[in-house]
């Protein structure tokens, strides 16, 4: 069965610092790879996209990518309490035309 | 690009009723969109992939009577939970890829349904 775990938290850090989130999936021939955003009540927006080995920047947000660990990961530099929310890992399901599969979700507490 | 909008935003229905859930895509065709389910702390289930013109695909699990969809246009998928029951109390999502990276979901505001 097609998995993406995610650390569910909570991860507590101070106004400013870095906040690292992390994913692994099992499908190794996914593809694609997105960081959704999710606030209570809400629903899931995207943040970020990467698809090819490395770092991918945008603005405070870095994504990671590492095809051979099966390994993604999320940092948000200079973390903010808007940025208190629930982080989904999504990942390309190899077997569905534009499926994505979900991890369950890291929350993450930003506190001033 | 890539705005999704659900109607309603929020149902209280009683059991046994029967409730219709509208995704659309306002500024972009999608021949295919995704119906999600939500419970409180858990993350999203993939309930079935709507597929204009012609049958939805339902994921393992998903009672095809009881979640019926339609994708009556390119624009336009809806969820209809037929005689809906405390337990079908959740918050459904729909989301559609978009046209200029298929492999990227973007997501409705969510349905928020409560059976009494």
């Amino acid at each position: 069965q097609k998995e993406v775990e995610q650390n569910s938290g909570p991860l507590s850090v101070p106004e400013g610092a870095i906040a690292s989130l992390n994913c692994t999936y099992s499908d190794r021939g996914s593809q694609s790879f997105f960081w959704y955003r999710q606030y209570s009540g809400k629903s899931p927006e995207l943040i970020m996209s990467i698809y090819s080995n490395g770092d991918k920047e945008d603005g405070r947000f870095t994504a990671q990518l590492n095809k051979a660990s099966q390994y993604v990961s999320l940092l948000i530099r200079d973390s903010q309490p808007s940025d208190s929310a629930t982080y989904l890992c999504a990942v390309s399901d190899t077997g569905g035309y534009n499926k994505l599969i979900f991890g369950a979700g890291t929350r993450l507490a930003v506190h001033p | 690009g890539a705005v999704v909008s659900q109607h309603p935003s929020r149902v209280i229905c009683k059991s046994g009723t029967s409730v219709k859930i509208e995704c659309r895509s306002l500024d972009f065709q999608a021949t295919t969109m995704f119906w999600y389910r939500q419970f409180p702390k858990q993350s999203l289930m993939l309930m079935a992939t709507s597929n204009e013109g012609s049958k939805a695909t339902y994921e393992q699990g998903v009672e095809k009577d009881k979640f019926l969809i339609n994708h009556a246009s390119l624009t336009l998928s809806t969820l209809t939970v037929t005689s809906a029951h405390p337990e079908d109390s959740s918050f459904y999502i729909c989301s559609a890829p978009g046209s200029g990276s298929p492999d990227t979901q973007y997501f409705g505001p969510g349905t928020r349904l409560t059976v009494l």
